[in-house]
């Protein structure tokens, strides 16, 4: 069974200060690690897919990187627009469905 | 704009009815997926259909149903709700075949509160 661990469950941070999300997982067969973006009330929003362990990905302020055991969202110069939970899944080899972590709640404060 | 539409956007239910949560897509995505969101739980897949005319159980299938007579709309059923079904509902779409590696489009959600 595949599982996804988050941490922190929450992280409030100053507006520049950088720091990094956590998502640890267990998977037969990785076909694909997903980061998103949700807002309260709102659907999670895609943000980026990692394939293979030393990959990373960039958009703005964020970065995803990935092992073979986990991934780490980093968050540089955050600013108050970066206030969300983020949500890290994975797909493994069994069909196309995607396993959730808790997420991570963060709140940046001007 | 291209996306995922669900109806209602919140709901009040009665303990005991039935209800039909809606959920259409325009992007011709083959696949299609029920999640509920609930605090402390995370998302957690209620059912699933990889093409139209195929559906399949997720992790918490009990008191849910659904359909994919066609490759736009796939609703959710619960038969007789509970207090417990209280959460909110996502549908999501991918474009998702064997060996391939998509991220799924969600809908903005349903919030039902079932008493």
């Amino acid at each position: 069974e595949d599982q996804v661990t988050q941490s922190p469950e929450a992280l409030r941070l100053q507006e520049g200060e950088s720091s990094s999300l956590n998502c640890s997982y267990t998977v037969s067969g990785l076909r694909g690690l997903f980061w998103y973006r949700q807002d309260p009330g709102k659907g999670p929003e895609f943000l980026f897919t990692l394939y293979s362990a030393g990959e990373e990905k960039e958009k703005e302020r964020l970065k995803a990187t990935l092992t073979k055991k986990e991934s780490f969202l980093h968050i540089t110069a955050p600013k108050p627009e970066d206030s969300a939970t983020y949500l890290c899944a994975v797909r493994g080899a069994a069909g196309n469905k995607l396993t959730f972590g808790g997420g991570t709640r963060v709140l940046v404060k001007p | 704009i291209a996306g995922i539409t669900q109806a209602p956007t919140s709901q009040i239910l009665a303990a005991g009815r039935r209800m039909t949560l809606r959920c259409t897509q325009d992007m011709r995505h083959n696949a299609m997926y029920w999640y509920r969101q609930d605090l402390g739980l995370g998302l957690r897949l209620i059912h699933y259909s990889n093409t139209a005319g195929t559906t399949g159980k997720g992790e918490v299938p009990d008191g849910y149903s659904v359909s994919r007579a066609n490759t736009d709309d796939f609703p959710l059923t619960l038969a007789s709700a509970v207090p417990s079904q209280t959460s909110v509902y996502f549908c999501a779409s991918s474009a998702a075949f064997q060996g391939a590696n998509y991220g799924y489009t969600f809908g903005s959600g349903t919030r039902l509160t079932v008493v």
